[in-house]
């Protein structure tokens, strides 16, 4: 079946620096991959959408500028959080396009 | 928006009990999705229905779509400590987009 290969799993930052989360389709192509984040005990939100080659597409309420996604290619998205702050820190979570595969999810805290 | 609600939020039983979740949106579904979401893990995707009064069976689970796609449960029978976990149902908003309800967290007490 569909893998989704996400990286890291956890990161420590301090306020103020960006982390890059790194989604990879090891076995297929994606011109589309979503990227979610879910606070605890929370439910996860859609955050937006990496589209290959071009622009992502952002939900309402997240801000493009502090997130900043880019599907370089058929098999990687990522997702920067920029100058980030603790109350960036989730869980953050990229999908294949079918909504079935899930990345193992990257554990994000701001101290 | 479309919403996908989910009750109850948390479940506590003991070994051996059954659990059941319900998932209620506020519009009809194309299809519904069910997930499982091991205490610091991912969720792993359990089941699709799609089908008006779909049922489907996973040795101790089971699965229903109601007849108007706007309800769906899942019940899981003689529970087990491997059961654990938070389960959410999900329904598409356009194209691909996923809306998760909100999840219900199951305890087990052995």
């Amino acid at each position: 079946g569909a893998v989704v290969s996400q990286h890291p799993s956890r990161v420590i930052c301090k306020s103020g620096t960006s982390v890059k989360i790194e989604c990879r389709s090891l076995d297929f192509q994606a011109t589309t991959m979503f990227w979610y984040r879910q606070f605890p005990k929370q439910s996860l939100m859609l955050m937006a959408t990496s589209n290959e080659g071009s622009k992502a597409t952002y939900e309402q309420g997240v801000e493009k500028d502090k997130f900043l996604i880019n599907h370089a290619s058929l098999t990687l998205s990522t997702l920067t959080v920029t100058s980030a702050h603790p109350e960036d820190s989730s869980f953050y979570i990229c999908s294949g396009p079918d909504g079935y595969t899930f990345g193992s999810g990257t554990r994000l805290t701001v101290v | 928006g479309q919403q996908v609600m989910q009750i109850p939020q948390y479940q506590h039983v003991q070994e051996g009990e059954d659990f059941t979740t319900y998932c209620n949106s506020s519009t009809t579904l194309s299809n519904i999705q069910w997930y499982k979401q091991r205490p610091g893990g991912h969720p792993v995707f359990l089941i699709q229905l799609v089908k008006s009064g779909e049922v489907k069976k996973q040795k101790r689970l089971t699965f229903q779509f109601g007849e108007a796609k706007k309800n769906s449960s899942l019940h899981i029978t003689a529970t087990q400590t491997t059961d654990v976990g938070t389960y959410f149902c999900a329904g598409y908003r356009g194209a691909q987009k996923l809306v998760f309800g909100q999840g219900t967290r199951l305890t087990i007490n052995p």
